[in-house]
């Protein structure tokens, strides 16, 4: 079993597009992540949920929206698409905002066309 | 502003030899080091960690080395072997920061056999 999934693995798509991409982590965590992983593979953190509450919200465009339904989920919502948004996402999950147990997903690869 | 730093970007290494890959910090404050391996198409994993009260932290084929006079990290990889063939990065996490992870840049190992 997948500890933390994300779907999709590839997206490819077209400017101005809307797009979202899924997480689940079975680990019974209570934080969540998403990272942007850029073209000279520099890993940045964009947001963070624990217990279904924002609590990082690093200087993102608010083209994209971050949503957690439940403390097992937290999707990403990217409205507008650009070119630059062409990254790979990543996905991740911890115990109680701490670094215990960080499990990073496989990683959804955008491309924006 | 807030930098975690590798001065390699590359590295390549005989099979059998040993390897190291560095790792500068910018903030003294920085408590928490991690070095994570990250793999074709998969997402970072944990490989070793080490906290600011400690200089040398020893695990299987792998040790982690703190100079926290010149906030300095380095990764050693004792008789390095193909599946060892990744990107290395290091991340470091401050005590109050809810489980953010700031990453360096990366270093590409590649083993030659």
């Amino acid at each position: 079993d997948t500890a933390v999934s994300q779907t999709p693995k590839y997206l490819v798509t077209q400017m101005g597009n809307d797009k979202s991409i899924k997480c689940e982590q079975n680990l019974g965590h209570d934080t969540m992540y998403w990272y942007k992983q850029d073209s000279k593979k520099f890993l940045k953190i964009m947001f963070s949920y624990n217990n279904k509450e924002l609590i990082i919200n690093e200087t993102v465009p608010n083209r994209f929206s971050p949503k957690s339904p439940d403390k097992a989920h937290l999707n990403l919502h990217i409205n507008s698409l650009e070119l630059g948004d062409s990254a790979v996402y990543f996905c991740a999950s911890s115990r109680a905002a701490t670094t215990q147990g960080y499990t990073f997903g496989s990683g959804t690869r955008l491309t924006v066309v | 502003g807030e930098s975690v730093g590798l001065h390699l970007p590359t590295l390549s290494v005989q099979e059998g030899d040993n390897s190291i890959i560095n790792c500068a910090y910018s903030n003294s404050a920085s408590d928490y080091f991690i070095w994570y391996k990250q793999e074709s198409g998969k997402g970072p994993q944990f490989i070793i960690d080490i906290r600011s009260n400690m200089d040398k932290r020893q695990g299987q084929r792998v040790t982690v080395l703190l100079n926290k006079t010149v906030k300095h990290l380095s990764l050693q990889i004792a008789a390095t072997q193909p599946g060892d063939s990744a990107v290395y990065f290091c991340a470091e996490n401050r005590e109050g920061q809810g489980g953010k992870l700031i990453f360096g840049q990366g270093t590409e190992l590649s083993v030659k056999p």
